[in-house]
């Protein structure tokens, strides 16, 4: 069976641009969470998503956005990206809430120029 | 606000030696702890999962305790092999409207030959 799997692996874009990056869960998992992790600091929160709804949100700015689809997968959206938002982004699905073991995809390595 | 601290930041040990991470949190209402692993520019693995109602779990050479009272989990690795070496990180999740992981930073181990 399949693990988490996010696209694009890596990325190089400019600032002041956007960005998507996709998330493809586990199959039969129902949430989906996104995490930001900064060279040398653990991953920090950024959004959960069960059911399509959003279920939580962390202490990002605005320009950080996320939707998931009816088959499970997500998308997340930063608009404006600044030099700050380099990071590898990782993407987790669970089974149910997310109280369950959380199963983390490969990332997408995103470096803002 | 919820805060995870782990021991040491780094460390080197000869291969066999038995070895413990140490992990501590701030607040004790926490519905699990998580383990992870994380090699270079990759993303998590998950090594195990502790319920809140749990004292310990084990997965072959590695054993994880945790006590919600004193806001302490321990990851013991029995037999170190060089292929450990790696980043570990310890994530609680502490449930409320979302079932978010709060990381610790890591600890690099490195297994010399």
């Amino acid at each position: 069976d399949a693990g988490v799997t996010q696209s694009p692996t890596h990325l190089i874009k400019t600032r002041g641009q956007h960005v998507t990056l996709r998330c493809s869960p586990i199959s039969g998992h129902k949430s989906v969470s996104w995490y930001q992790q900064v060279l040398g600091q653990g991953p920090q929160f950024i959004f959960q998503y069960y059911e399509k709804e959003e279920r939580g949100r962390g202490n990002f700015p605005d320009r950080f956005s996320a939707r998931q689809f009816p088959n499970y997968s997500s998308e997340l959206n930063v608009n404006a990206l600044l030099l700050g938002d380099s990071a590898l982004y990782l993407c987790a699905s669970s089974i149910g809430t997310g109280v369950e073991t959380q199963y983390f995809g490969p990332g997408t390595r995103l470096l803002v120029l | 606000k919820q805060e995870v601290t782990q021991i040491p930041a780094a460390l080197s040990v000869p291969e066999g030696e038995n070895l413990v991470l140490n992990c501590s949190f701030t607040d004790s209402a926490i519905y699990n702890l998580q383990w992870f692993r994380q090699d270079p520019g990759k993303g998590l693995t998950s090594l195990l999962l502790i319920q809140s109602s749990q004292r310990e779990q084990t997965s072959g050479r590695l054993n994880a305790s945790l006590d919600k009272s004193s806001g302490r989990s321990t990851l013991y690795i029995a037999a170190s092999q060089p292929g450990d070496s790696a980043t570990y990180l310890c994530a609680v999740n502490s449930g409320g409207s979302n079932y978010k992981l709060t990381f610790g930073k890591g600890t690099l181990l490195t297994v010399n030959p």
